[in-house]
């Protein structure tokens, strides 16, 4: 299993360009989460998906946004990028069971908003 | 609100030197507390969960500790390789899955 992929693990964008972060996750769980971590601070969720066709938002969905149309992707969708969104993202995973809660993360994606 | 508060921010110890990592949290009922590990430039790799109050987990020369209102990560005999940023997160017990992280332990081991 190569657990939670995402591409690019790197990008440079300009002030209002749009960008897609990938992400796809082949251990067939349920839910799938967006974060954002910026130094110093913790990480903070964006957005997150139960299932396929279901999304909602987390502490900081401003700018951005997502979409769940298979059980393995979760793309995330940034609009008009502005400085702020500077940052490094995480996807993640988890089955979403009682007692089978443990989020896996992906490798990270570096965003550079100029 | 959920918070957990991590000390210290960093930690320098000399190869084989233990010590301890705290974690402490507030939450509206505690579902979970997670440990991970984070190398620089990837992403978090998970350690332990840790389900209620006197419950203890090993893994290799860490031992995770929960109390009623804190965690804490217990290295032993630590080498170099165990050098990371550690992060600790909770689950309340409120509807969604949703981890509460803090802002992590960074660790440095020197030989």
């Amino acid at each position: 299993n190569a657990g939670v992929t995402q591409t690019p693990k790197f990008r440079i964008l300009k002030i209002g360009q749009s960008m897609t972060l990938q992400c796809a996750q082949d251990m067939n769980h349920n839910y799938m989460y967006w974060y954002r971590q910026d130094p110093g601070m913790g990480l903070k969720l964006i957005y997150y998906s139960v299932g396929a066709g279901i999304t909602d938002k987390g502490e900081v969905p401003n700018g951005y946004n997502v979409s769940r149309s298979t059980t393995e992707d979760f793309p995330l969708r940034l609009e008009l990028a502005a400085p702020s969104q500077t940052s490094v993202y995480f996807c993640a995973s988890s089955e979403g069971l009682l007692n089978q809660e443990t989020q896996y993360f992906g490798p990270g994606t570096r965003l550079l908003v100029l | 609100e959920d918070q957990v508060t991590q000390s210290p921010e960093a930690l320098r110890l000399q190869e084989g030197e233990s010590s301890s990592l705290n974690c402490s949290y507030t939450v509206s009922g505690l579902r979970g507390l997670f440990w991970y590990r984070q190398d620089p430039g990837k992403g978090p790799e998970f350690l332990f969960t840790l389900y209620s109050a006197g419950e203890e987990k090993e893994k290799e020369r860490l031992k995770a500790t929960l109390t009623k209102k804190e965690s804490f990560l217990h290295i032993t005999a630590p080498k170099p390789e165990d050098s990371a940023t550690y992060l600790c997160a909770v689950r309340a017990n409120t509807g969604f899955q949703k981890l509460v992280f803090g802002t992590g332990t960074r660790l440095l081991v020197s030989p």
